[in-house]
């Protein structure tokens, strides 16, 4: 069963930092990118970032350059999201998902919630 | 750089059919065959339901299409049924390499 599994997520301080991880299973996880996207409570949802296949190139939404990181690890099918400098307004369930044809997202994970609060 | 334009909400009777738009611009929508469409039930992850603009993945009810015509997409949904009822995004790439858009959400009513 092709399946990806998010962990990390928690309470954070405002400026503090979290590392969200994301287990892929199921299908060959090095032959495709990756997107981390967010939804805040009660809001859409919002693309995040991105990665290749190979961890070469990694994409960011303006609001979140410089203080989140994607990475990969293929040897362990693992996606990963750093985020630091963290702000009231990255509360938000963080999803990941596997990219298809055309930058379609056929498989997400349950999410983890990320909440930002003093 | 802001979402893409969707109605906040649409609604219609078991049996009805819904379309549901996605307007952008030249610089997303516009700029290829490239927008998706996802179903999201509260609490629940999203799933994809159209890719580039009217492919179904398998196992996707055929009663969901899509469409494009210059920078709108639409989704419809025909012979509407209960289970229809959650939140529709649509999902394009712009020309700005490193940036994606989804859609404001749409929430889909089944009265």
């Amino acid at each position: 069963e092709v399946q990806l599994v998010e962990s990390g997520g928690g309470l954070a301080l405002p400026g503090g930092s979290l590392r969200l991880s994301c287990a892929a299973s199921g299908f060959i996880f090095g032959r495709d990118w990756m997107t981390w996207v967010r939804q805040a409570p009660g809001m859409g949802l919002e693309w995040v970032a991105n990665i290749n296949k190979d961890g070469s190139e990694k994409n960011y939404l303006d609001s979140v350059k410089g203080r989140f990181a994607i990475s990969r690890d293929n040897a362990k099918n693992s996606l990963y999201l750093q985020l630091n400098s963290l702000r009231a307004e990255d509360t938000a369930v963080y999803y990941c998902a596997r990219d298809g044809f055309s930058y379609a997202m056929n498989v997400w994970g349950q999410g983890t919630t990320v909440t930002v609060t003093s | 750089q802001s979402a893409l334009t969707q109605p906040a909400s649409v609604s219609g009777s078991p049996g009805q059919s819904i379309t549901i738009s996605c307007t952008g611009t030249s610089s997303d929508v516009g700029l290829c065959n490239c927008v998706s469409w996802y179903q999201q039930y509260p609490g629940k992850a999203p799933k994809l339901i159209i890719y580039e603009v009217t492919n179904r993945p398998s196992g996707v009810s055929n009663r969901f299409s899509g469409s494009k015509s210059g920078n709108t997409a639409s989704l419809t949904i025909s012979g509407l049924q209960a289970e229809d009822e959650a939140d529709y995004y649509c999902f394009s790439p712009t020309s700005k390499i490193s940036l994606r858009l989804f859609g404001e959400g749409t929430r889909l009513t089944v009265l």
